[in-house]
């Protein structure tokens, strides 16, 4: 049981370059989250689904892409890198029968943009 | 939307007791989170309130007071490991996750 895991651990882009960020989770969690986490200004939403096949906006949707094909897993995409993308990217996901609904965190992402 | 702040930064000895303290301003309240995070690691969930009152699990502790906007997180025997940023979040009830909202964190040090 790895929980959630999240690829690649690093990565270094160059203005204009485009990525795309995978997270999986193993415990049949419903809900799944991507968050930004930059020095001085906590974890905000980027995107988040609440389901196979359904994606919404978080707090900071902007330049970003994401897409739930399966269940298990949540792609985060930037069509078009920028520096102000560079950043810790965090998946996590929680489980829609859950009463506490925890949040479970994937091990980070550090991307620069150059 | 939803505001919550919390201290930039805390010291204390090894051993001793802390309180970290969040105050937040919600349009709509489902639960606060603590969440405990060491550098360069994921953050990993402490404690959940949705009820007034305290919440006891082995050394922390987590408090809330809904009518005042208030939680606090208590930490005792501190130990060198309990050096981590601690955020506080709470659940909002619009939208049709529970997302959560998070505070720039806390980062605790404990001294020798």
């Amino acid at each position: 049981n790895a929980g959630v895991t999240q690829t690649p651990k690093f990565r270094v882009l160059k203005t204009g370059q485009s990525m795309t960020l995978l997270c999986a989770q193993d415990m049949n969690h419903e809900y799944m989250y991507w968050y930004r986490q930059d020095p001085g200004m906590g974890l905000r939403l980027i995107h988040y689904s609440v389901g196979e096949g359904t994606t919404a906006k978080g707090e900071v949707p902007d330049g970003y892409n994401v897409s739930r094909l399966k269940k298990q897993n949540f792609l985060l995409g930037l069509e078009s890198a920028a520096p102000s993308q560079t950043s810790v990217y965090f998946c996590a996901s929680s489980s829609a029968g859950a009463f506490t609904d925890t949040q479970y965190f994937g091990p980070g992402t550090r991307l620069t943009v150059l | 939307g939803q505001n919550i702040d919390q201290p930039t930064e805390m010291t204390a000895t090894e051993g001793a007791i802390v309180q970290i303290n969040c105050t937040y301003q919600t349009s709509g309240f489902n639960g606060l989170f603590w969440y405990q995070q060491h550098a360069g690691e994921a953050p990993t969930f402490l404690s959940y309130n949705v009820l007034d009152g305290l919440e006891e699990k082995g050394r922390f502790s987590s408090f809330l007071s809904r009518s005042k906007g208030y939680s606090y997180l208590l930490l005792k025997e501190l130990q060198m490991k309990d050096s981590a940023s601690y955020l506080c979040a709470v659940r909002g009830i619009s939208g049709s996750a529970r997302q959560l909202t998070f505070g720039s964190g806390t980062q605790l040090t404990v001294l020798p």
